[in-house]
């Protein structure tokens, strides 16, 4: 099965900048999440998706930070304006909960963000 | 907070066993233990999960303390391309609130 698509890959912008991301999950995976990673610490959750609803926001930084999954497949995740402290990898993952979400989730190569 | 505490560094042989240790003592009962890996510039990358039993596919074996409290997972001969940062996470799979919570992990690397 085909893997969740990330892009870009790469991205620098200046502060105050807005910049967004872009995730597809795999097919029929009915949970998406956001992390952020900031270099030399594990992923943060920024927000959980069950489908279209959003599950978990709790860490989201909602003044700058927000993100959409509309109909419940690819999802945006948009930060407006940058900080410096904004620099890191986004990852999108998706698990399948019909399957007990046995193998967790599967992750997708990330965003790499830089502000300067 | 992660509910798992691991080394923050280990070296490993090639061709050796790398054992990777955590420490998940608050574990509840219904919650599987996962082990994941991310490698330079990837995402983080399944490895093999268990409840209570030993468990052993392609990549890895976990092993579990009959407390549960603790697990190793075991690479039995290390290779260069295993040289990443390794995640140990407790979690439900029956619960759609809940998520996956990544400590610090362990980076491994494989020596020549």
């Amino acid at each position: 099965e085909a893997g969740v698509a990330q892009s870009p890959r790469y991205k620098i912008i200046e502060k105050r900048q807005s910049v967004a991301f872009w995730c597809n999950p795999i097919s029929g995976h009915a949970t998406l999440y956001w992390y952020q990673q900031i270099l030399g610490q594990g992923p943060k959750l920024l927000i959980q998706f069950q489908n279209n609803g959003v599950v978990d926001d709790s860490q989201l930084p909602k003044d700058r930070f927000s993100a959409e999954r509309l109909k419940g497949v690819d999802s945006t995740l948009k930060i407006q304006p940058a900080k410096l402290e904004d620099s890191a990898v986004y990852l999108c993952a998706s698990s399948s909960m019909e399957t007990g979400g046995s193998y967790g989730y599967t992750f997708g190569s990330g965003t790499r963000l830089t502000v300067v | 907070d992660a509910k798992t505490t691991q080394p923050t560094s280990m070296d490993c042989a090639e061709g050796r066993a790398a054992n990777l240790p955590c420490n998940h003592s608050t574990i509840s009962g219904n919650e599987y233990v996962y082990w994941y890996r991310q490698i330079h510039s990837q995402g983080p990358q399944y490895i093999i999960h268990g409840l209570k039993n030993n468990e052993t596919n392609e990549m890895a074996s976990l092993i579990i303390t009959e407390d549960r409290k603790s697990s190793t997972l075991i690479l039995p001969h290390a290779t260069l391309r295993d040289t990443a940062v390794y995640y140990c996470i407790v979690f439900r799979t029956d619960n759609y609130g809940q998520n996956f919570v990544f400590g610090p992990g362990t980076r491994l690397s494989v020596l020549p």
